[in-house]
């Protein structure tokens, strides 16, 4: 049974870069699936962030592309988000997923395993 | 606004039937897989249907998933409290080149 686990500082200025990393366990990361981010503000719907291939390959969303890098870390079993000049608008649990695409290192097409989330904060 | 188009709520008794619809586009729902997630209380999304009506090991087939054209639609038999929660469709938008999600439904068994 995969397991991931998000972790990172709950709360970051305005303006500031918000930093997580999700933790792989019980499957490699350099298998056939992606790995991707999903944040929920509070009380809202799901918004999808990006995901990244083994291979580094990247789909991010365009709405949040200028701001976004999701990379992998296959020796440590991670990977990571950065997102960068945050703002309120950016509060939210922030999850990591196993992403299935289409192909390999292709489109999203589904998330089978998510980590339990982590609630971000941004406020001075 | 999200691009898919559910109800905000939907409401059975237990035992009962419930169906929850998602609207979308031929540059989503129409030409592309869908899936849906159930978010309990306090949770994190699971997932319950991929590539539009299957299920993954471990959910029970009381869950069902359909498509045709642009909508699709999640079907719940055996309504039991332990299903109220919010469920999600979602899928790739070939024209925005992202995953959407659709607003979300919740389920309510009263």
């Amino acid at each position: 049974q995969v397991q991931l686990q998000e972790s990172g500082p709950g709360l970051v200025k305005p303006s500031e870069t918000l930093s997580l990393t999700c933790v792989v366990s019980d499957y490699s990361i350099s298998n056939d699936y992606s790995w991707g981010w999903i944040r929920q503000p509070p009380g809202k719907g799901l918004e999808w962030i990006g995901s990244v291939y083994h291979s580094g390959s990247t789909y991010y969303n365009p709405s949040l592309k200028s701001r976004v890098t999701i990379s992998v870390d296959r020796s440590k079993y991670q990977f990571s988000l950065k997102l960068t000049s945050v703002t309120a608008a950016d509060t939210a649990v922030y999850y990591c997923a196993r992403v299935r695409g289409y192909y390999g290192s292709g489109p999203p097409d589904y998330f089978d395993f998510w980590g339990q989330g982590t609630l971000v904060t941004v406020s001075s | 606004q999200s691009v898919l188009t559910q109800p905000p709520s939907v409401s059975a008794a237990p035992g009962q039937k419930v169906t929850i619809s998602c609207s979308g586009s031929s540059a989503n729902i129409e030409n592309n897989y869908l899936s849906w997630y159930q978010q309990l209380p306090g949770t994190a999304p699971k997932l319950l249907i991929y590539d539009n009506n299957k299920r993954p090991s471990g959910i029970p087939d009381r869950f069902s998933g359909s498509k045709s054209g642009t909508s699709a639609t999640l079907g719940i038999t055996g309504l039991q409290t332990g299903d109220e929660a919010d469920y999600y469709c979602g899928t790739w938008d070939s024209s925005l080149s992202a995953v959407v999600f659709g607003g979300g439904t919740k389920l309510t068994v009263l």
